[in-house]
């Protein structure tokens, strides 16, 4: 199947820093990237829509001027969190789509700590 | 707009008994539905999904799901339990299966031995 990966898996922050979050497809071409966050115990927010060498679509209430996101490649998304805050501490999920296909494939997640 | 309320977020079952975790859905065009599984301090693993053919869908480690649209369900059952299964399971919703998914809030699934 279809895999994903996520770079880091952990990351510790002071807060005021910028933390930058990858997200690839192994072994496909993902025309679009999506990136979640989620809460302890929480279910899974969408924050924003990326698709391959074109601006995100933000959810409402996510800051896409903190959020910043880039899709440059087929295979790469990746996500920074500037001037992190500890309210900014979540788990981070991406996943990603092909063009006309039924299924996203998730990746691992990362899990921000913001001290 | 799209929803999805999983009722219950806790369910406990024994080792070996049926398990019934519920979904139901809320969509103003057809929907594709999925069953993602997520252990402890990982991403989400595509258990099963609905794409308008079947209505009852068979998916991995024994899981299966029935698109009921008379009752806007999706609810997913296992006739066995085993330990391994204990984890947090999402239903999602989305107009086509390469657009946002809407989450439910999760069930936690617990196994008694």
């Amino acid at each position: 199947g279809a895999v994903v990966s996520q770079h880091p898996s952990r990351v510790i922050c002071k807060s005021g820093t910028s933390v930058k979050i990858e997200c690839r497809s192994l072994d496909f071409q993902a025309t679009t990237m999506f990136w979640y966050r989620q809460f302890p115990k929480q279910s899974l927010m969408l924050m924003a829509t990326s698709n391959e060498g074109s601006k995100a679509t933000y959810e409402q209430g996510v800051e896409k001027d903190k959020f910043l996101i880039n899709h440059a490649s087929l295979t790469l998304s990746t996500l920074t969190v500037t001037s992190a805050h500890p309210e900014d501490s979540s788990f981070y999920i991406c996943s990603a789509g092909q063009l006309l296909q039924e299924t996203q494939y998730f990746g691992p997640g990362t899990r921000l700590l913001v001290l | 707009a799209q929803s999805v309320t999983q009722l219950g977020s806790h369910v406990s079952v024994s080792e070996g008994a049926l398990v019934l975790l519920r979904c139901n859905y809320s969509s103003s065009v057809p929907p594709y539905l999925f069953w993602y599984v997520q252990y402890p301090n990982q991403g989400l693993q595509l258990l099963l999904k609905y794409t308008s053919a079947a209505t009852l869908v068979k998916g991995i480690n024994g899981f299966e799901a029935e698109f009921k649209k008379s009752e806007t369900s999706f609810h997913l059952t296992k006739p066995s339990a085993h330990m391994s299964d204990a984890a947090e399971y999402f239903c999602a919703v989305s107009n086509f299966g390469n657009e946002k998914l809407t989450f439910g809030t999760g069930t936690r699934l617990t196994i008694i031995p």
